[in-house]
């Protein structure tokens, strides 16, 4: 299995930005790192992914380290809306499924 | 919407019963993925199909099977069910099965409670 470490849980307050990370020292050159994130009694819903360099869509910015055994994801203005847990995987070409760790879970305080 | 579809969303059935879940994959998606939640195991990865043919087997007991039809949508079956079998279950498509930046899209599960 791809092993991810996360914390188990982050707070922040809304407005403000939110850097949830992520250790992934086993990851190998080939692997992308997804993140998912799963909102309460929902899916889990794709929020971004990224192989080297830094992403960024609507929804967040996917800071990627040099050397690949970390990442951040950045939420630049937390809603309430957003509290969730979030899932940090990587995967490679060898299997198309996503192993899910026990991922992070944020709150969110008006 | 992610564009799966999941039915039916909620199921309570005795032990010892068998069910049928099913998945309708997003438009185009030929590869489709079971997951498994429970409170004290998180997600479980079950079992993967594209196009008609098994993929990849996660952690799948054996009295449960899955296949994937010619119109591209799957089913979960569960027999022999027993108490520690309730759980949300997700199905979730793809385009391909093994590029690594491929994005999964996830349904709103079917909650299964077996009493």
């Amino acid at each position: 299995d791809a092993k991810t470490t996360q914390p188990n849980s982050m707070e922040s307050n809304e407005e403000e930005p939110v850097h949830l990370p992520c250790n992934h020292s086993t990851i190998s050159g080939t692997d992308y790192i997804h993140w998912y994130r799963q909102l309460p009694s929902q899916g889990p819903e794709y929020v971004i992914h990224g192989l080297t360099s830094n992403v960024n869509n609507r929804m967040a910015s996917l800071a990627i380290a040099e050397d690949r055994k970390s990442s951040t994801l950045i939420l630049h203005r937390a809603t309430l809306r957003d509290a969730a847990v979030y899932y940090c995987i990587y995967y490679g070409g060898s299997q198309g499924n996503l192993i899910f760790g026990k991922g992070t879970k944020l709150s969110v305080k008006p | 919407d992610s564009g799966v579809t999941q039915t039916p969303k909620h199921l309570i059935t005795a032990t010892g019963q068998r069910v049928t879940l099913r998945c309708s994959p997003r438009s185009g998606d030929l590869s489709v993925y079971w997951y498994q939640q429970s409170l004290d195991q998180g997600l479980q990865f079950l079992i993967q199909y594209y196009n008609g043919e098994e993929r990849a087997k996660g952690n799948i007991l054996e009295r449960f099977s899955a296949q994937q039809f010619p119109d591209l949508h799957s089913e979960l079956n569960l027999s022999s069910l027993e108490l520690g079998d309730s759980a949300l279950y997700f199905c979730a498509s793809s385009v391909t099965d093994r590029y690594p930046g491929n994005t999964i899209y996830f349904g709103e599960g079917s909650w299964l409670t077996v009493v």
